[in-house]
């Protein structure tokens, strides 16, 4: 089992629907982060968490929401998507300190 | 300047041959650099760490070179399941803790 975990792997949602992005990992990492990838932009961050009761904006915030629910999960939230919020989504979560980062599977994301 | 700089390819090579991919950063606080390798479509996976003292794993060599702010990545004996995108990943001090920042990454395909 991964040790980063994203649901759903693929979705299709129409404009102006709300959908929510699920991430749960095991591996006992504080830091937990949410991340959009398209073609020619790179990894660009949405949201991050440095634990339950902290939450910060990435470069890239507008349109999201996230809720930390627990120390292991970390949701991201579109209230009502639109097409250029097609994308691949990513979870990471890191340890403490300078450590590097370890990814889910990823969502891809489909908004028509 | 971008924070962190990456050419992005792609890099044709045949089997066998040796390829080297540099990064450059702009923040001259940056304090640790890691290597990632991403294939189509799936997650970003840490290939290696970037150490002062220049590290190797296996046929690949990582280099760091803090005066001039370039990373650089050697492939010796390139396989064909070398070909995804590697990403060049720098992390600098920022609110409380260690921010990541990934280059847009540099394909590589090798043809047999």
């Amino acid at each position: 089992d991964a040790d980063v975990t994203q649901t759903p792997r693929n979705r299709i949602t129409k404009t102006g629907k709300r959908i929510m992005l699920e991430c749960s990992q095991t591996k006992g990492h504080d830091r937990m982060y949410w991340y959009r990838q398209d073609p020619g932009l790179g990894l660009r961050l949405i949201y991050y968490s440095f634990d339950v009761k902290d939450i910060n904006k990435g470069e890239i915030s507008d349109g999201y929401s996230v809720s930390r629910q627990a120390q292991a999960k970390f949701s991201l939230s579109l209230e009502s998507a639109i097409p250029n919020q097609t994308a691949l989504y990513f979870c990471a979560t890191r340890g403490t300190w300078d450590t590097e980062a370890f990814f889910g599977q990823g969502t891809r994301l489909t908004v028509v | 300047r971008k924070e962190v700089e990456q050419d992005p390819g792609p890099f044709n090579v045949p089997e066998g041959a040796t390829v080297a991919f540099n990064c450059t950063y702009s923040n001259s606080a940056s304090q640790s650099f890691f290597w990632y390798r991403q294939d189509c479509r799936k997650e970003p996976k840490l290939l290696m760490s970037v150490y002062s003292s220049g590290n190797e794993d296996g046929r690949f060599t990582a280099q760091l070179n803090r005066a001039s702010q370039y990373i650089s990545l050697l492939i010796r004996d390139s396989k064909l399941s070398d070909s995804a995108t590697y990403l060049c990943v720098v992390t600098r001090p920022g609110a409380g803790s260690y921010q990541l920042t990934f280059g847009k990454g540099t394909k590589l395909s090798v043809i047999p």
